[in-house]
C-alpha cells in the first residue's frame, strides 16, 4: 500500500529535550516536506525537500532540522524543543520536485506536546 | 502575512445542498491552486486542483472556479453530502517550486 508513515504518533516531552520525528513513504517521490497545523493558522510548510541531500527552509524554519540522507527517508529532528513548538506535525510527499503541478500525500500526523 | 486566507472558519449546509468555500490570495505570482480535504485524526487528503491558465475545473461532484483578477477561488460541492463534513484547506504555490502556501482551513458540516 502507497503510504506516508510518520512516527511516533504521539508525543509528549519536556523542554530542551532533543527529539526526532521520523517520516518515511514507500512511493519513490522525490519531493518531501514537513507541515505543522496550529489553530487558527492552518497548515504552515517548516522544510522542504526536492531530493536527497537538497533541502530548504519553508515559512517557519526557526527551531527544526530536516536531513534527506535517503530518498524515502525524511526526519525531522528539534534539537531544543520549546512549549511553543507544541503543534500537530504532518510529512507529506509528492511525485515530482520540478514541477509543483502536483499533489502532496500526507502522513497521518504526529501530535507533539512540549512541557 | 498571511498569502493564501479562507475567512469562514466553518460553514453548515443541508444534505443535498451546495456547499460554497471559498479562498482568497494576495500574491499574484501563484499559478497553481489545490484543494485538500482533512477528516479528524487523518492526513490531508487532495481533493480537486486548478491552474492559472483555466477558470473552472471540475472533478464529478466538485467543481473549482478561479477568478484571478479578484484572487480568488471557490469549491463547489453538489450535492453535499455528510461523508463530506471535513475540514477543507486551499493551497497554492509559484512558478513550478515546491513551496506551497496553505490557508486556515474551513470546516464543513453537512448536516443529515
Amino acid at each position: 500500500e502507497a503510504q506516508v508513515t510518520q512516527n511516533p504518533r504521539y508525543l509528549i516531552t519536556v523542554t530542551g529535550k532533543k527529539l526526532t520525528v521520523t517520516c518515511s513513504q514507500n512511493m519513490n517521490h522525490e519531493y518531501m516536506s514537513w507541515y505543522r497545523q496550529d489553530p487558527g493558522l492552518g497548515l504552515r510548510q517548516i522544510y522542504y525537500s526536492m531530493n536527497v541531500e537538497v533541502t530548504d527552509k519553508g515559512d517557519v524554519p526557526e527551531g527544526y532540522k530536516v536531513s534527506r540522507k535517503e530518498k524515502r527517508n525524511f526526519p525531522l529532528i528539534l534539537e531544543s524543543p520549546s512549549p511553543n513548538q507544541t503543534s500537530l506535525y504532518f510529512c507529506a510527499s509528492s511525485f515530482s520536485s520540478f514541477s509543483s503541478y502536483n499533489e502532496q500525500f500526507f502522513g497521518p500526523g504526529t501530535r507533539l506536546t512540549v512541557l | 502575512d498571511q498569502q493564501v486566507k479562507q475567512n469562514s472558519p466553518s460553514l453548515s449546509v443541508q444534505e443535498g445542498r451546495i456547499s460554497i468555500l471559498n479562498c482568497d490570495y494576495t500574491n499574484s505570482m501563484f499559478d497553481y491552486f489545490l484543494w485538500y480535504k482533512k477528516y479528524p485524526a487523518e492526513g490531508p487528503t487532495f481533493l480537486i486542483s486548478i491552474s492559472s491558465i483555466k477558470d473552472k475545473n471540475e472533478d464529478g461532484r466538485f467543481t473549482v472556479f478561479l477568478n484571478k483578477s479578484a484572487k480568488h477561488l471557490s469549491l463547489h460541492i453538489v450535492p453535499s453530502q455528510p461523508g463530506d463534513s471535513a475540514v477543507y484547506f486551499c493551497a497554492a504555490s509559484a512558478g513550478g517550486y515546491q513551496k506551497v502556501t496553505f490557508g486556515t482551513g474551513t470546516k464543513l458540516q453537512v448536516i443529515p
